[in-house]
């Protein structure tokens, strides 16, 4: 009974293609995210949203689209993929109702989406 | 700005050795969160341990425990009698109160030696 988990685990394809990466959650939690972890495995944090709205969007290009069609699931739309976007993505989730309901709860990660762009 | 720096990059032990993992972080907010995950040769990102910057207490689980002090605002994370089994890349992560931004250090690899 996987917690957070990913689809697909592994992803190649080419420049300029158009991918999505699936998410989803059976945790019950109220907050899902979505980082990219670099060759250096640098972690950084993309989006989050919270109940359907999207709290946080670092500097991303706007070639990456968060989409949750429910509270369990948050995919990752990716247009006119580039050779820079190589890299492993983790999804994960966390309890908290708002980012202001005075906690930030553990957030929990799926097992990553390995993303090689040629 | 929100800053964790895990100036340890790689560390090398033999087995039965303990070892500490320095995180330290730089915040301007009063009330803050801090995790540690570790990220085995496998990928997936384990969950270690969550602390609250109100809570100095020193925490032990197994052969884990870890070391908080807000005065120098490190929390730093030893391993007692190391395994093969403990070899991977630990990250500290702060995340401070009122939003969901986690931010990680760039992570320290620990490789243990039989």
């Amino acid at each position: 009974d996987t917690a957070v988990s990913q689809t697909p685990k592994y992803l190649v394809t080419q420049m300029g293609n158009d991918k999505s990466i699936k998410c989803e959650q059976n945790l019950g939690h109220d907050t899902m995210y979505w980082y990219k972890q670099d060759s250096k495995k640098f972690l950084k944090i993309m989006f989050s949203y919270n109940n359907k709205e999207l709290i946080i969007n670092e500097t991303v290009p706007n070639r990456f689209s968060p989409k949750s069609p429910d509270k369990a699931h948050l995919n990752l739309h990716i247009n006119s993929l580039e050779l820079g976007d190589s890299a492993v993505y983790f999804c994960a989730s966390s309890q908290e109702r708002t980012p202001l309901a005075g906690v930030a709860d553990t957030q929990y990660f799926g097992p990553g989406t390995r993303l090689t762009v040629l | 700005a929100q800053k964790v720096t895990q100036a340890q990059t790689e560390i090398s032990v033999v087995e039965k050795e303990d070892v500490t993992l320095d995180c330290v972080y730089e915040t301007r907010d009063t009330t803050y969160y801090l995790f540690w995950y570790k990220q085995p040769p496998s990928g997936e990102l384990v969950f270690l341990i969550r602390r609250n910057s109100f809570d100095e207490q020193n925490e032990i689980s197994g052969r884990y425990s870890w070391n908080f002090q807000k005065s120098t605002s490190s929390f730093n994370f030893t391993i007692t009698a190391s395994q093969v089994v403990d070899s991977a890349v630990y990250f500290c992560a702060l995340v401070p109160l009122g939003n969901n931004d986690m931010r990680f250090g760039a992570g320290t690899r620990l490789t243990v030696k039989p």
